[in-house]
């Protein structure tokens, strides 16, 4: 059974702060997707990664997918109160089929 | 702006009742989706719909059906509703993939059901 754990499951820290999630499995991905989901409404999606060793940037968030397409990270610089929420990534090879982590909720406190 | 919509934010309902959750998206997506999200288990599929009356099983499909008459509307029903689908159902819609990749999935805001 395909599984991905994210870590860590909650987060609480002060505006300004760096911090990195984690997305990991033992198995391998075609593609791995990050989505934000804020309370009361559905997530939504942030980044599609594909290749290997692929990283992106949105703003002051960078997201990599690893060499073996096994893991992922989602690394926030100078986190802001509007980041706050739960990040939940989600892997597979179609969207029939995705596997998605249980998420990470974080709050960025003012 | 592309939109998903739920028909309902918040429902109670009474244990035995037959419960209908309505979804309509207005993008033209092939792929129709619901979800529940319960805290600590991340989304697990209920079904799917990859085309006007296609209906596919997920991962949790018992207690639920679906039907798809329509390509802008999916409807989740709970034939029976009990206490344990007491829960966050999320409707979502994609494009059907050109090849073996991952396509962005657009979520409605959710319906947070509670079985009395």
């Amino acid at each position: 059974t395909q599984l991905l754990e994210q870590s860590p499951q909650f987060l609480s820290i002060q505006e300004g702060e760096n911090l990195t999630v984690y997305c990991n499995s033992s198995s391998v991905f075609s593609s791995l997707q990050w989505y934000r989901q804020e309370p009361g409404e559905g997530p939504v999606l942030l980044v599609t990664v594909v290749t290997g060793g692929e990283v992106k940037k949105l703003k002051r968030l960078t997201f990599q997918f690893g060499d073996a397409r096994k893991d992922s990270s989602l690394h926030i610089t100078a986190a802001q109160p509007g980041d706050t929420g739960l990040y939940l990534c989600a892997g597979g090879e179609s969207n029939y089929q995705l596997i998605w982590g249980a998420g990470t909720k974080l709050i960025i406190k003012p | 702006d592309v939109k998903v919509t739920q028909s309902s934010r918040y429902l109670v309902k009474r244990t035995g009742e037959k419960v209908f959750l309505e979804c309509v998206q207005d993008m033209d997506h092939e792929n129709m989706f619901w979800y529940r999200q319960d805290p600590g288990l991340g989304l697990r599929l209920i079904y799917f719909s990859y085309d006007v009356k296609m209906k596919e099983k997920g991962d949790i499909p018992e207690g639920y059906s679906v039907s798809r008459e329509k390509k802008e509307r999916f409807s989740l029903i709970l034939e029976s509703a009990s206490t344990n689908q007491t829960s966050m159902y999320l409707c979502a819609s994609s494009f059907r993939a050109v090849r073996v990749r991952l396509t962005e999935a657009f979520f409605g805001q959710g319906t947070r059901l509670t079985v009395v």
